[in-house]
């Protein structure tokens, strides 16, 4: 099956940057990338997706970005705020299944 | 909004007990699943369902049962308890079809003793 790769398990940013979260996949066949947000104490909500037919998708302060050919994908969060501190999850969908990386705890320092 | 609720939050269970963590949403949503999250492993896929009755393996079902008696209820079973077992368990529905967003409940913590 499907296996994702979350590759910062930790990251630290100064309020007002920017922050990376990349993520590989491994089932050439995937086609729906989603980034879910974890809080503290709470269950993963949706945050943003992408579909294999587009490469760059953008929802306010948030972008993905998506490499086909390097099975490779990437959540950008600019103008980082302290709200953003959370766990982020990227996943791919497999078959009627999402598979989730192992989650980035991002802190947004002041 | 979309609701799943999850009961009980926390749960402390001896070794070799059966113990039943119920999830119940409000979505109508056809599709729902149990996950467990551990520290460095991210979200594990235990079972999921397609709706009443239906119940699939996810990518690590053993010393678990799930049932899906209703559209809205879906529970994960554990007949025998371990400590491998003590963990968060998360909840989620979504509705299949062309749309794949999952809407998690709270989560459960569970610590086997």
């Amino acid at each position: 099956g499907e296996k994702v790769e979350q590759h910062e398990s930790t990251l630290s940013v100064r309020e007002g940057d920017s922050a990376v979260i990349n993520c590989t996949y491994t089932d050439t066949a995937s086609s729906y990338f989603p980034w879910y947000k974890q809080e503290a104490g709470k269950g993963l909500h949706f945050v943003i997706d992408i579909r294999s037919n587009v490469d760059r998708k953008q929802s306010q302060r948030l972008i993905v970005l998506l490499d086909k050919k390097a099975k490779r994908f990437s959540l950008h969060i600019t103008a980082t705020q302290p709200e953003d501190s959370a766990i982020y999850f990227c996943a791919a969908k497999g078959y009627n299944v999402l598979y989730f990386g192992s989650g980035t705890k991002l802190t947004v320092e002041p | 909004e979309a609701a799943v609720t999850q009961s009980p939050r926390n749960k402390v269970a001896v070794t070799g007990g059966k113990v039943t963590l119920s999830c119940n949403q409000t979505n109508n949503h056809n599709n729902m699943y149990w996950y467990r999250q551990d520290t460095g492993h991210g979200l594990r896929l235990i079972h999921y369902s397609y709706g009443a009755g239906s119940t699939e393996k996810g990518d690590i079902p053993d010393g678990y049962k799930a049932s899906r008696p209703s559209q809205e209820n879906f529970s994960l079973i554990l007949e025998l308890a371990t400590p491998s077992q003590t963990s968060v368990y998360f909840c989620a529905s979504g509705s299949g079809g062309g749309s794949y967003e999952q809407y998690f409940g709270p989560g459960t913590r569970l610590t086997v003793l």
